[in-house]
């Protein structure tokens, strides 16, 4: 079946205490992308990725790493998460570029405490 | 930025009406997409309309786009409760940047 994977679904943590959400597709899909979702603010881009080692800055990449060492996965990394990090994530990709649909993810919840 | 803006930002009807929801923008886009996103779950795509294009169909859900306006709208037609959902406009604007641009959102509830 064709999916976009993220993990964890939900995760409660500490204020400064890394942690890595990965995202994984089985579609060999070339652009994938990371999005926030908050009441009242919608989604925001946070990175994307058009391929293999090339990744680039959405709105609001300020706290966030990613990498792209291979075409199925996609991680997003939170070196020291702070409570405003708090937040709906989704991970989504597709084909090549923004022509065509996005797959998304079923999220994940953080909480950073 | 938020590129995109959807109204009403809540919509309440009884199954069987239509519903109709606006999406405007305020660059030019390569295209406009309208996804769908059931309570806590991810979005999923319900259709794409190119700049060069009016008008489009896809079952019970009808879309149309004026980039003379910049706006769009997405009607259901005869709603069920599943339809019960918030629905977002996103926009592929031109110039390269790669990026989609999603609005915040049309929460639509249809009451049986």
């Amino acid at each position: 079946e064709a999916q976009v994977t993220q993990n964890p679904r939900y995760l409660i943590t500490v204020t400064g205490k890394k942690l890595t959400v990965t995202c994984s597709q089985n579609m060999n899909h070339e652009y994938m992308s990371w999005y926030r979702q908050d009441p009242g603010l919608g989604l925001r881009q946070i990175y994307y990725s058009m391929n293999v080692e090339v990744t680039d800055k959405g709105d609001v990449p300020e706290g966030y790493k990613v990498s792209r060492k291979e075409k199925r996965n996609f991680p997003l990394i939170l070196e020291s998460p702070s409570p405003n990090q708090t937040s709906l994530y989704f991970c989504a990709s597709s084909p090549y570029t923004l022509g065509v649909p996005q797959h998304f993810g079923d999220g994940t919840r953080l909480s950073i405490l | 930025s938020q590129q995109g803006e959807e109204d009403p930002q809540a919509l309440s009807i009884q199954e069987g009406e239509n519903a109709t929801m606006n999406c405007s923008y305020k660059t030019s886009i390569n295209n406009l997409q309208w996804y769908r996103q059931n309570s806590g779950r991810g979005l999923v795509h319900l259709i794409l309309i190119r700049s060069n294009e009016r008008e489009k169909h896809s079952g019970r859900l009808r879309v149309t786009l004026d980039t003379s306006k910049k706006s769009s709208s997405l009607l259901i037609t005869a709603s069920r409760a599943a339809d019960t959902a918030s629905y977002f406009c996103a926009t592929d604007p031109q110039g390269g940047s790669e990026k989609l641009v999603f609005g915040k959102g049309t929460k639509l509830t249809v009451n049986p």
